[in-house]
């Protein structure tokens, strides 16, 4: 079946790095991607979303690109800080469907 | 705080036991979800309401039971449960169903740790 995963389960950067971290979606139809970041003992939290008519949408210290060619998403961190130590995953919205699909998550260790 | 409140926080139960979990969104959310977070696996849909009603059910076994009285509340009932249902389970609310409206951010609360002896 089709699904939303991530590439890698750990990512260790240094406090100021950049990070990236990586989300791959097979289904052609989803049009609405979402990044979440949960932190131990805390429910998910919205960090950024980006619809499909979309390559690149930033917020703060965060930017997130879309490429619908190789089906692949991202969220680049900027000058991770020990705060953004979480997990992060992706979520998608196919098309005509009411619910999100997620992926399995990416735990982001920042060292100071 | 995302507006969306969880009770309780942490709950143990025994398989025999009837316990009920609360949620509340304080965002004026038409829709609210049910999640079941288990270690190292994605976020599974439990349920789905919209303005009260339930719009999914995604094959989730009948001794858990969800109540939506009003747009702002929604409940899960459990019984009989399994040691295989202790995980985190998440509520999330969104202005419209996700695909309907001008905005599809869902917004979860922080979920009631349920361990099932």
């Amino acid at each position: 079946g089709e699904s939303v995963g991530l590439h890698l389960p750990t990512l260790s950067v240094q406090e100021g790095d950049n990070s990236i971290i990586n989300c791959a979606y097979s289904n052609s139809a989803s049009d609405y991607f979402i990044w979440y970041k949960q932190e131990s003992g805390k429910g998910p939290q919205f960090i950024i979303d980006i619809r499909s008519n979309m390559d690149k949408r930033q917020g703060q210290r965060v930017t997130v690109l879309l490429n619908k060619t190789v089906k692949h998403l991202s969220l680049q961190i900027a000058a991770t800080q020990p705060g953004d130590s979480a997990v992060y995953f992706c979520a998608e919205n196919i098309v005509g469907y009411s619910t999100l699909t997620f992926g399995k998550g990416t735990m982001l260790l920042v060292s100071p | 705080e995302t507006g969306v409140t969880q009770t309780p926080r942490h709950l143990v139960m025994g398989m025999t036991n009837k316990k009920s979990l609360k949620c509340e969104q304080h965002l004026g959310h038409n829709a609210m979800y049910w999640y079941k977070q288990s270690a190292k696996k994605p976020l599974e849909l439990m349920f789905v309401y919209n303005f009260k009603e339930q719009t999914e059910n995604n094959s989730v076994p009948s001794r858990f039971s969800p109540e939506c009285p009003n747009s702002s509340h929604l409940f899960l009932h459990l019984h009989t449960l399994q040691p295989e249902d202790s995980a985190l389970y998440l509520c999330a609310s969104s202005q419209d169903l996700i695909g309907q409206g001008s905005t599809d951010t869902q917004y979860f609360g922080p979920g009631t740790r349920l361990t099932v002896l």
